[in-house]
């Protein structure tokens, strides 16, 4: 079975130092895995997506992830946080033994303090 | 294009009643999914409906009920509320695969009194 464990429930950046969100995954095959975001009281936005292309996969407002099979990870890092990065992420992976439901991890809570 | 959208935003019942939501995915997909957000469950699959069928389901208890139309849009009913329905429910829609990108709506806002 497909599974995600996010390693910290809240992460605490200052502003303009690096992100690093952590993310280890279960998977019995090759996985597709995702980092999505969410606003306060707004839906899931995609971040970026990871289906066994490069492993080192770049998303929009500066993110990126990078694919590790021997380490069973799929970390989030951004170089300088910005004060709209505050928000909660969330790694995914596609089941696609399942028609490709999405398996949520708890979710990381960034604080990004000016 | 635009994304998805979902109707109502916001919704407050009473326990014993039974609501409706209803989801628009992006146009040309054909998959939509539900979900529910909870802060104690985090994020659940509820079931997902490909071309009017409901191709896979999570595990909710049977008030919790779904369908798709002929033009993609999808209705979920929960019947017979109860106050740990209370959640973010979340649309997503995709073109079809197993491997497509989902595309998620802002959600509507359950809460039960």
């Amino acid at each position: 079975a497909q599974s995600v464990t996010q390693l910290d429930s809240h992460v605490s950046v200052s502003e303009g130092t690096p992100v690093l969100l952590r993310c280890n995954y279960s998977s019995s095959y090759s996985p597709s895995l995702f980092w999505y975001v969410q606003h306060p009281n707004k839906g899931l936005q995609l971040l970026l997506k990871y289906t066994s292309a490069a492993t080192l996969v770049k998303g929009i407002n500066g993110f990126e992830a990078e694919f590790k099979k021997s380490e069973t990870s799929f970390h989030l890092t951004k170089p300088s946080a910005h004060m709209s990065d505050a928000a909660e992420y969330f790694c995914v992976v596609s089941d696609r033994t399942n028609t490709g439901k999405l398996i949520f991890g708890q979710g990381t809570t960034l604080q990004v303090k000016p | 294009k635009a994304g998805v959208t979902q109707t109502p935003r916001y919704l407050i019942k009473t326990r014993g009643q039974q609501v409706t939501l209803s989801c628009s995915p992006i146009s040309g997909h054909r998959s939509v999914s539900w979900y529910q957000q909870t802060p104690g469950q985090g994020l659940q699959f509820l079931f997902e409906y490909f071309s009017e069928t409901q191709r896979n389901k999570g595990n909710f208890p049977g008030r919790f009920s779904g369908r798709q139309f002929s033009n993609s849009r999808s209705e979920m009913n929960v019947s017979t509320l109860e106050l740990g329905d209370s959640a973010l429910y979340l649309c997503a829609s995709r073109w079809g695969t197993s491997t497509d990108t989902q595309y998620f709506g802002p959600g509507t806002r359950l809460t039960v009194l």
